[in-house]
């Protein structure tokens, strides 16, 4: 049963617009959400995150929405460069360290 | 980045051999964690450490087994692989368990097992 759904395993844009990835989750406990970039042959390493009791989070280019009651969470990249291109994972956690990743959304960023 | 170092970077076993893979930290953090990554699975818990000596299971953990016995070192151990634990290992910190303490990953075990 996947708590965390990421249900687009790619996206392609193009440099300079916005990227817009999408994550479900089922789970209401869940009251901490994160957001993961990784590229080929790395770690992940974190992004951004947002709390429960917030709606929106903003760093730079990255700004995470979450909309708790459809348990949906997105993360926009504006304006979209080629470095962005990556597998993104969203993660979810409900007080604690047991983070629950999705499948990750691989983006691509076409100059 | 974070000091985090993973050994080997990458293996080649065959069946019923037994595996360890190493993590280091130079960070002194008391939490580190063993996940796998598969496709279609995203990233997955093994087991984790709360301490020296302090370990548990996460939601993957048949067929796995760790060892701290110092704040820097986490070891994961397949007693006898088999071809399902084929994957990509990766280990991860945080100084504490909460949720709001990111996580900061290594760069990865790529595990195969024949």
């Amino acid at each position: 049963d996947q708590q965390v759904k990421q249900n687009s395993p790619s996206l392609s844009v193009q440099e300079g617009r916005i990227s817009i990835l999408n994550c479900d989750y089922t789970n209401s406990m869940f009251d901490y959400f994160l957001w993961y970039k990784k590229y080929p042959a790395e770690g992940p390493t974190f992004l951004i995150s947002i709390s429960s009791i917030k709606d929106k989070n903003e760093d730079g280019r990255f700004t995470v929405f979450l909309n708790k009651s459809a348990k949906h969470l997105s993360l926009h990249i504006v304006p979209s460069q080629p470095g962005d291109s990556a597998v993104y994972f969203c993660a979810a956690a409900s007080g604690t360290y047991k983070y629950i990743f999705g499948t990750g959304t691989r983006l691509k960023v076409l100059a | 980045d974070a000091g985090i170092t993973q050994s080997p970077r990458h293996k080649v076993t065959e069946t019923g051999t037994p595996v360890t893979l190493r993590c280091h930290q130079t960070e002194n953090h008391r939490y580190m964690y063993w996940y796998r990554q598969d496709p279609g699975h995203g990233l997955r818990l093994i087991h984790y450490s709360y301490g020296v000596k302090d370990t548990d299971k996460g939601e993957v953990s048949d067929g796995y087994s760790v060892s701290r016995s110092k704040t820097e070192d986490f070891l994961l151990t397949l007693e006898s692989a088999t071809s399902s634990q084929t994957s990509v290992y990766f280990c991860a910190i945080s100084t504490s368990g909460g949720a709001a303490d990111t996580q900061y990953f290594g760069p990865g075990t790529r595990l195969t097992v024949l």
